[in-house]
């Protein structure tokens, strides 16, 4: 059964500051992985998918890695901001789709 | 932009009731799913709908939820007898022309069952 980890679950930053958040998954098998943000009592907001052929996405200020063979994913935010605080979801996607719990980021001004 | 939409935003129902939960997909999208939020756990797939059928559906989905698309461009949920259990919150999803599509996701109904 397909489990997904996310490290740290918090991280407070100060503003400017570049950052990590990981995300690890059990089975390789998988067809892509896609990287959300969930603010508090919302939605969820699509940020990057990366197909399990590809090993990275960017956009913006956000640079999304992959790779399969390890179960890893890393999600770089450049240059944060107050703005970007928010819960960071993953997810990787078979016949379903299985989350990790989020890493809650806080960046202070 | 095209959005995913839900009504309502918040649902209290009181045990034992049937609840239909709405979601309008973005129109040109083929694939709608369904996933839940327990408050404080994580977000977890219920359902994916695809051609007028389930294709496929997690083992949370018993025989107490459906789905239905009664029209073109509604998407429901609906859980038969409600339990207290049941409280989450219910996000729809929509993806374009593929399950492998990036999927959008609306703002989520909060089902409060008392």
């Amino acid at each position: 059964k397909q489990e997904v980890t996310q490290i740290p679950a918090a991280l407070s930053v100060p503003e400017g500051e570049n950052l990590v958040l990981n995300c690890s998954f059990t089975d390789s098998a998988i067809y892509n992985l896609q990287w959300f943000r969930q603010d508090p009592g919302k939605g969820l907001t699509s940020l990057l998918l990366i197909q399990s052929s590809q090993r990275e996405q960017t956009s913006g200020r956000l640079n999304a890695s992959l790779d399969k063979s390890s179960g890893r994913s890393t999600l770089y935010i450049a240059a944060s901001q107050p703005g970007d605080s928010a819960t960071y979801l993953c997810a990787v996607r078979r016949n379903d789709m299985r989350f990790g719990a989020g890493t809650r980021l806080t960046v202070k001004p | 932009e095209p959005e995913v939409t839900q009504t309502p935003s918040h649902q209290v129902t009181q045990m034992g009731q049937e609840v239909i939960l709405r979601c309008v997909p973005i129109s040109n999208h083929l694939y709608f799913y369904w996933y839940r939020q327990i408050l404080g756990q994580k977000v977890e797939f219920l359902v994916s709908f695809y051609n007028n059928e389930i294709s496929e559906k997690s083992e949370i989905f018993d025989d107490q939820f459906s789905v239905e698309r009664p029209d073109g461009s509604n998407f429901t949920l609906k859980i038969r007898s409600t339990k207290l259990e049941d409280s989450a919150m219910y996000f729809c999803a929509s993806s374009p022309s593929s399950g492998t599509d990036t999927q959008y996701f609306g703002p989520g109904t909060r089902l409060t069952v008392l």
